[in-house]
């Protein structure tokens, strides 16, 4: 399957900073990548699909200023949660989109703001 | 009613054991079927891949799929302790791109 890396596996911050997380898709061509939010002992909840050379689609709820995506490339995909606030600190995890729906999942970033 | 249904858990078993781990699902154009393994603090792991009904094996694994009961299933053989991980169902209507659909994530602990 395909191997997908994030960047930074961790990241602290002070409340009001903005934080970038890159998503790699490094053996695959990645026109559809999904950005995905995991709280402790939750599931997966799907924040936006990000559409290589166009704008991403938001779910219901996110809000689209907030967290920014750039699609500019097929290997890469960043989530920028702008203005982060204790309530944004999370496990973010983005996945490629493979072949007939399969996504592969990068290894998560995991956001505290502080 | 969710359109995924997967118990939580936790689930504990023996070393050894058969795990029956299983989902519902509501949506009849749902067709391909996926279960992911996630340790904790980590991104999901794609295990196994199944396209419509009927079992699929891939050595202790095996997937099932019963499309007129909505209803899919993972049995895991002669578990391990390194089997311990949080097992997510998920399910999609076909076409690439499209979002997938996932089940709460059943928590297993198997013991030694």
């Amino acid at each position: 399957g395909a191997v997908v890396s994030q960047h930074p596996s961790r990241v602290i911050c002070k409340s009001g900073t903005s934080v970038k997380i890159e998503c790699r898709s490094l053996d695959f061509q990645a026109t559809t990548m999904f950005w995905y939010r995991q709280f402790p002992k939750q599931s997966l909840m799907l924040m936006a699909t990000s559409n290589e050379g166009s704008k991403a689609t938001y779910e219901q709820g996110v809000e689209k200023d907030k967290f920014l995506i750039n699609h500019a490339s097929l290997t890469l995909s960043t989530l920028t949660v702008t203005s982060a606030h204790p309530e944004d600190s999370s496990f973010y995890i983005c996945s490629s989109g493979g072949l007939r729906d399969t996504q592969y999942f990068g290894p998560g970033t995991r956001l505290t703001v502080l | 009613q969710k359109e995924v249904e997967q118990d939580p858990g936790p689930l504990s078993v023996p070393e050894g054991a058969i795990v029956s781990l299983n989902c519902t699902y509501s949506n009849s154009a749902f067709q391909y079927f996926m279960w992911y393994r996630q340790y904790s603090r980590k991104g999901p792991e794609l295990l196994m891949y199944t396209y419509s009904s009927g079992n699929k094996e891939d050595g202790r694994f095996t997937a099932q799929v019963d499309k007129s009961s909505k209803y899919i299933s993972l049995f895991i053989r002669d578990s391990q302790p390194s089997d311990s991980a949080t097992y997510l169902c998920a399910m999609s209507a076909g076409e690439y791109g499209n979002k997938l659909v996932f089940g709460a994530g059943t928590i297993l602990r198997v013991k030694s």
